[in-house]
């Protein structure tokens, strides 16, 4: 079955501490791509990244970094040196690559991470 | 370009109504999805159309329906509208193949009362 797992459910920082937040997913395809979507208050879903999983290169994008660990199932994001603008919740995502469920997302609940100034 | 745009933003309605949720994708994407954010939770994956067929259907009562049109515009439609089915209803579009990254609409938000 597939999972996504965020545990953290809100986190809190003050202005330009580094933060990470925690995916961890369960899946039994050996072809995936994991995602991370930012939700802010507006309520829609922002693409972020997409990651196959073939590919454990981490990546940044200026202040924003993955680590694809395959070994433990993980998919973690992090902000350095956190800004107000980054306050939302944050989404962790899943989808197989092969099969019936070709395509549809599996989402964790979500992070919340408010920063403050 | 314009982004995926949906239609209404808001919608108030009464239990045991109907109602129908628009969603317009990105244009020259071929695949919509459907999702169902309750609040507090991450989203729910609805239905998923490519190239105006159904591709996959979530975990869903039959009430909830949907299709997609020859200019790959989608409906969603709930029908005997339930308490339960308050939240925000998002669209996603991707390009050409349903594996590639979904890009979301602002979603409408349903009210039942």
């Amino acid at each position: 079955a597939q999972k996504v797992t965020q545990a953290q459910t809100e986190i809190s920082v003050v202005e330009k501490e580094d933060v990470t937040l925690d995916c961890v997913y369960e899946t039994r395809d050996t072809t995936y791509y994991l995602f991370w979507y930012k939700q802010p208050p507006s309520g829609e879903l922002v693409f972020l990244i997409r990651r196959n999983s073939f590919d454990e290169q981490n990546e940044i994008s200026g202040r924003y970094s993955w680590n694809f660990q395959k070994s433990t199932s993980s998919f973690n994001f992090t902000i350095t040196a956190s800004q107000v603008v980054d306050s939302a919740v944050y989404f962790c995502a899943l989808s197989e690559a092969r099969g019936s469920t070709l395509g549809r997302l599996y989402f964790g609940r979500g992070t919340q991470l408010t920063v403050w100034p | 370009d314009a982004g995926v745009t949906q239609s209404p933003t808001h919608l108030i309605k009464t239990r045991g109504q109907q109602v129908t949720l628009r969603c317009s994708p990105i244009s020259g994407h071929k695949s919509v999805s459907w999702y169902q954010q309750v609040l507090g939770q991450g989203p729910q994956f609805i239905f998923q159309y490519y190239e105006k067929e159904e591709r996959g259907r979530g975990n869903f009562p039959d009430r909830f329906s949907a299709r997609q049109f020859p200019n790959y515009s989608s409906e969603l439609n709930v029908n005997a509208l339930l308490l339960g089915d308050s939240a925000l209803y998002l669209c996603a579009s991707s390009g050409r193949d349903v594996s590639y990254e979904q890009y979301f609409g602002p979603g409408t938000r349903l009210t039942v009362t």
